[in-house]
């Protein structure tokens, strides 16, 4: 079935460092691939997203490339700032009603 | 423009009280999800409503009933709660408006905690 395995954390940085959490995925068809991003006693937000093969999505400075070749959806941020810190989901989506979603990746930004 | 809004915040029940959470989103949007989280395996979706008057099983729906009580509405009810039912559960909907297709917009969530 539909799966996304995510790198696990916790993920701690220095303020400015740069940034790489590891998604791959398994899926029948052809998935959108997600970001969302959860800020402490928040929801989730949406952070970037991309709809077919070799689309980049970027938002805040994050990005990310839909690798088929790979099945990877990779987050990375060049210099992170404190206020990044939060839980990280990379997610899919085959179907028309369900996201599917990585276990999460914690990161804290020290300064 | 509220967004996605979840009550109560947080409850704590007994094992075997019954209570309902509720959700309402102000975008218009056709579908409604109910997740739940659990540390280390992320959000897994409980049911879900594509439009109003429909609703279907998610991945974990055993001991939840949902009602899709209008097209703003969807909420879910644990009939007798059990401590493996301590968990965030979150609400959320998706619309199909292209600007944000595919997008599923999150409530802030309720913790649970069944004792």
């Amino acid at each position: 079935g539909d799966s996304v395995t995510q790198m696990e954390g916790p993920v701690t940085l220095s303020e400015e460092a740069f940034l790489t959490i590891n998604c791959t995925y398994t899926a029948t068809g052809y998935p959108s691939l997600f970001w969302y991003v959860q800020y402490p006693g928040e929801g989730l937000q949406l952070l970037l997203k991309a709809t077919k093969a070799d689309d980049k999505g970027s938002n805040k400075g994050f990005e990310a490339t839909y690798r088929k070749e790979t099945t990877s959806f990779h987050l990375e941020k060049g210099s992170v700032q404190v206020s990044d810190s939060a839980v990280y989901f990379c997610a899919l989506k085959t179907g028309a009603n369900n996201l599917f979603f990585g276990t999460g990746t914690r990161l804290t930004v020290i300064p | 423009n509220a967004g996605v809004t979840q009550t109560p915040k947080f409850q704590v029940l007994k094992t075997g009280q019954s209570m309902t959470l509720q959700c309402a989103q102000d975008m218009n949007h056709n579908s409604m999800y109910w997740y739940r989280q659990d540390p280390g395996m992320g959000l897994r979706l409980i049911y879900y409503s594509a439009s109003e008057g429909t609703t279907d099983k998610g991945e974990v729906p055993n001991g939840y009933n949902v009602s899709r009580l209008n097209k703003r509405e969807f909420s879910l009810r644990l009939e007798s709660a059990a401590p493996s039912q301590t968990s965030v559960y979150f609400c959320a909907s998706s619309g199909w408006d292209p600007q944000t297709y595919n997008e599923q917009f999150f409530g802030p969530g309720t913790r649970l905690t069944v004792l």
